[in-house]
């Protein structure tokens, strides 16, 4: 298995701009997570989905925040309009069942400037 | 709120030395605990996974072990190499699917 995929790998934008990531989770994985990663707070959950479905987003920053699973093989998080404060790594990662050990995509390094 | 913390931020010792990674938690009613590797610019790397009914688990020459009364968990790493330098996190699950993470231990190996 080619291990959680995620696109694209590095993304720069400017303030305002409209950034969508990319997820594709191991093959068989029935969760799937966001989560954001900065030197300051360090690994945050943003949201979980179960079976396609979003389970809980109470991670997501605001409004600007969305994200969607519209098949077992795919998901998006799009942020907009962008803003520098939203400069991080953003990972995907997916497990065979909520509870079950979390394997995690490479990272998308999103610098917003 | 679930509260993790990784002591000390970050180590060096020499190739051939055993490493001794300290994750401690405030909540000891966990699913299971989890181990990664992070490497610089790159994702993390799941290393073990401990159930919370479990004492340890191994993998070549890594042994985690799990104390759940006390919060604390050690990933021990033998014969060190270069190539075992790395961030080390220590996540914990306290509900059927959120991972607490600890800010990590950062490890230098020698030559």
């Amino acid at each position: 298995d080619a291990g959680v995929i995620q696109s694209p790998r590095h993304e720069v934008t400017e303030m305002g701009q409209e950034v969508t990531l990319r997820c594709k989770p191991i093959s068989g994985h029935n969760s799937l997570f966001w989560y954001r990663q900065t030197m300051m707070r360090g690994l945050e959950l943003l949201i979980y989905f179960n079976n396609n479905v979003p389970i809980d987003d109470s991670g997501m920053p605001e409004d600007r925040f969305s994200a969607k699973m519209p098949n077992a093989s795919f998901s998006t998080l799009k942020i907009q309009p962008s803003e520098p404060r939203d400069s991080a790594v953003y990972f995907c990662a997916s497990s065979g069942g909520p509870a079950g050990e979390q394997f995690f995509g490479p990272g998308t390094r999103l610098t917003v400037l | 709120k679930q509260e993790v913390t990784q002591i000390p931020a970050a180590l060096s010792v020499p190739e051939g030395e055993n490493l001794v990674l300290n994750c401690s938690f405030t909540d000891s009613a966990i699913y299971n605990l989890q181990w990664f590797r992070q490497d610089p610019g790159k994702g993390l790397t799941s290393l073990l996974l401990i159930q919370s009914s479990q004492r340890e688990q191994t993998s070549g020459r890594l042994n985690a072990s799990l104390d759940k009364s006390s919060g604390r968990s050690t990933l021990y790493i033998a014969a060190s190499q270069p190539g075992d330098s790395a961030t080390y996190l220590c996540a914990v699950k306290a509900n059927d699917y959120k991972l607490s993470f600890g800010a990590g231990t950062t490890v230098t190996v020698r030559a």
